[in-house]
């Protein structure tokens, strides 16, 4: 049983154009989410975060949504850029201890010029 | 500010071996994580250890275990590989009990043959 899921295996967006990744949950015990991104023989670095008392947080270009009563978050990139193009991993977790984060499989994204 | 150090970056080995992996966390990190990342899979949760304490274990039979030291440096061990071993073993640190986000290493290469 596949708690996070990370439907689109794949994602590509023109530069300057917004890029949507989404990620969807089953356990309702998850109250903290986040999204990495990982470039080829790098390890994930994260990039951004939300907890469920939010239903939105932004950061720059990035921006995450969460939707508890759907079990659903995105990531908004806006605009797209070249060197976002990596696989983006959603997380989640019970409490904002992340040790035991429960991922998704990830979704790669291409930005093309 | 170092990094996430893992050692070493890549290794092959064959059925039936053992293999120990090394980490060492962030400076000031406790908690030190350990994911495994197979080709088309996103990250699977192994354990996670604060202050020398295992504190959550995933899904995986006992030939995985770890262990951590008085200096937060971690180490993973898998008894008997099987040829389904072979991925990528990612350790993250955070700075724990509820430290948000996971700080990755670059992660060790396994390959058994």
């Amino acid at each position: 049983d596949q708690q996070v899921k990370q439907n689109s295996p794949s994602l590509s967006v023109q530069e300057g154009r917004i890029s949507i990744l989404n990620c969807d949950y089953t356990n309702s015990m998850f109250d903290y989410f986040l999204w990495y991104k990982k470039y080829p023989a790098e390890g994930p670095t994260f990039l951004i975060s939300i907890s469920s008392i939010k239903d939105k947080n932004e950061d720059g270009r990035f921006t995450v949504f969460l939707n508890k009563s759907a079990k659903h978050l995105s990531l908004h990139i806006v605009p797209s850029q070249p060197g976002d193009s990596a696989v983006y991993f959603c997380a989640a977790s019970g409490g904002t201890n992340a040790g035991k984060s429960t991922f998704g499989d990830g979704t790669t994204l291409t930005v093309k010029p | 500010k170092a990094g996430v150090t893992q050692t070493p970056r890549y290794l092959i080995k064959t059925r039936g071996q053992q293999v120990t992996l090394s980490c060492s966390p962030i400076s000031g990190h406790r908690s030190v994580s350990w994911y495994q990342q197979t080709p088309g899979q996103g990250l699977q949760f192994l354990f996670e250890y604060f202050s020398e304490t295992q504190r959550n274990k995933g899904n995986f039979p006992g030939r995985f275990s770890g262990r951590q030291f008085s200096n937060s440096r971690s180490e993973m061990n898998v008894s008997t590989l099987e040829l389904g071993d072979s991925a990528l073993y990612l350790c993250a640190s955070s700075s724990g009990p509820n430290g948000g986000e996971l700080f990755f290493g670059e992660g060790s290469r396994l390959t058994v043959l």
